[in-house]
Formats: structure tokens, C-alpha cells, sequence
């Protein structure tokens, strides 16, 4: 098992650009999220979703687009890069909805907008 | 709103001392407690866990226990080596809002020799 695949690991992007940070897993887990991690404000839940077809906001999803139309796929989209989105993207997925199932982490992606 | 606090880095020990990274919580339900931690340039880990109060997590000679009277988790390990230098995550897991995770912080842990 790959676990959850991230691509690419580095990127750099000017204002108005836009993109997509790519996520897979190979686990067969119904949910999937996305968190942007900065510094001194830990992850914060961008996007998430439950199942294919099936997708939600999380604390700070504006500027950002998801779509889920395989259970292995949840990509992010930037329609119109921001400096405030310079970040380090993870994705995550795991098994049910359960409280208590552990998440497994992608490697991140760490993005840059000039 | 749910929250999760954590002491501020970064620490800096020794080579087998004790550590201590404390953690408390606030929440409107009965949340499920982790440890994550992230090495270097990779993504975080589950550490460990503990789904009610009393119950404790242990892992890799770190642990912590479910405090609900004090609403806090706090990560031990008697005795650190260099390869424990990590930044630590303290979070809670509810059910609903997307079940997502709450993360502290985090904190910084370098170990020197």
C-alpha cells in the first residue's frame, strides 16, 4: 500500500494562477479532508468528504475547490492563487465516520504564491 | 466552539530526560484525544490515541491519559532520545461537522545529546 499519495511536494505560483494539488489513497477509505497547516494556527480543515459524489466545507474553505468522483481521488483546486494561501497542504483519509479512527496523512504539499 | 491548547515551543531536553507536553481541551461532547507527531518534512502520524475518559495511550514508550475532570491530555515519555526531535500535535475528534479533527498548535520538541 502507498498509503495517501500527495503531488507535487513543492510549488510555486503567482497571484492569479491557478492549479491542482493532487490526492490519492490506495485504502479504500470513505473520507477524506484536506487541512492547510501554518505556522503558530496548527491544521485547519479546508474541505472534506464522505464518500464519492459527496463533498463539504470545513473551517476555511473559501478559495478553494474540491470534487470527489472516485474514492480514491480528492483533488484541490485554487481557481485564482492568493498570497494568503501560501501554505503546506496535507490531505487525509480514513475509514468511517467513527470518532476515534486514526487519519492517515499524505506528505503535504508545500505552496508558495508570489 | 471546540478547541484544543497546547504548551507553547519549542522545548528543548537532554538525552533521557523527562518529558512533559501538556494539553487541554475544550469541547461540547465526549471527543476522542490524539497524539500526532510530524518528523521533518513529512506529514503527521498517529502517535496515539484514547477514546474515553480514564483510558490511557501508549506508544513508543510515550503516553497519556484521558483526563476528563481536568479536560486534558497530556503526552510523558520518561526518557527521550535525539530521534524523538519532532513537532507534536494534541487533537480531538468529534462526531458531526465532518468529524473532522481539532489540532492544537503543536508543539516543537529538539533533543540534543
Amino acid at each position: 500500500n502507498a498509503g495517501v499519495t500527495q503531488t507535487p511536494k513543492f510549488q510555486v505560483l503567482k497571484t492569479g494562477q491557478s492549479m491542482t494539488l493532487q490526492c490519492a489513497q490506495d485504502m479504500n477509505h470513505e473520507y477524506m479532508s484536506w487541512y492547510r497547516q501554518d505556522p503558530g494556527m496548527g491544521l485547519r480543515l479546508i474541505h472534506y468528504s464522505v464518500g464519492a459524489g459527496i463533498t463539504d466545507q470545513g473551517e476555511v474553505p473559501n478559495g478553494y475547490n474540491v470534487s470527489r468522483s472516485t474514492t480514491e481521488d480528492f483533488p484541490l483546486r485554487l481557481l485564482s492563487a492568493a498570497p494568503s494561501q501560501t501554505s503546506v497542504y496535507f490531505c487525509a483519509s480514513r475509514t468511517g465516520l467513527a470518532k476515534m479512527n486514526e487519519q492517515f496523512f499524505g506528505p503535504g504539499t508545500r505552496l508558495t504564491v508570489l | 466552539g471546540d478547541s484544543v491548547t497546547q504548551m507553547e515551543g519549542p522545548v528543548t531536553l537532554s538525552e533521557e530526560a523527562f518529558l512533559t507536553i501538556n494539553c487541554t481541551y475544550t469541547a461540547t461532547g465526549y471527543p476522542s484525544l490524539f497524539w500526532y507527531v510530524q518528523y521533518p518534512g513529512e506529514g503527521l502520524q498517529l502517535l496515539l490515541k484514547a477514546t474515553k475518559a480514564d483510558d490511557k495511550g501508549s506508544n513508543k514508550g510515550f503516553e497519556a491519559t484521558y483526563r476528563k475532570e481536568t479536560t486534558s491530555f497530556h503526552l510523558e515519555k520518561g526518557s527521550v532520545q535525539v530521534s524523538d526531535s519532532a513537532v507534536y500535535f494534541c487533537a480531538l475528534g468529534l462526531t458531526g461537522g465532518g468529524n473532522k479533527l481539532t489540532f492544537g498548535t503543536g508543539t516543537q520538541l529538539k533533543v540534543e545529546l
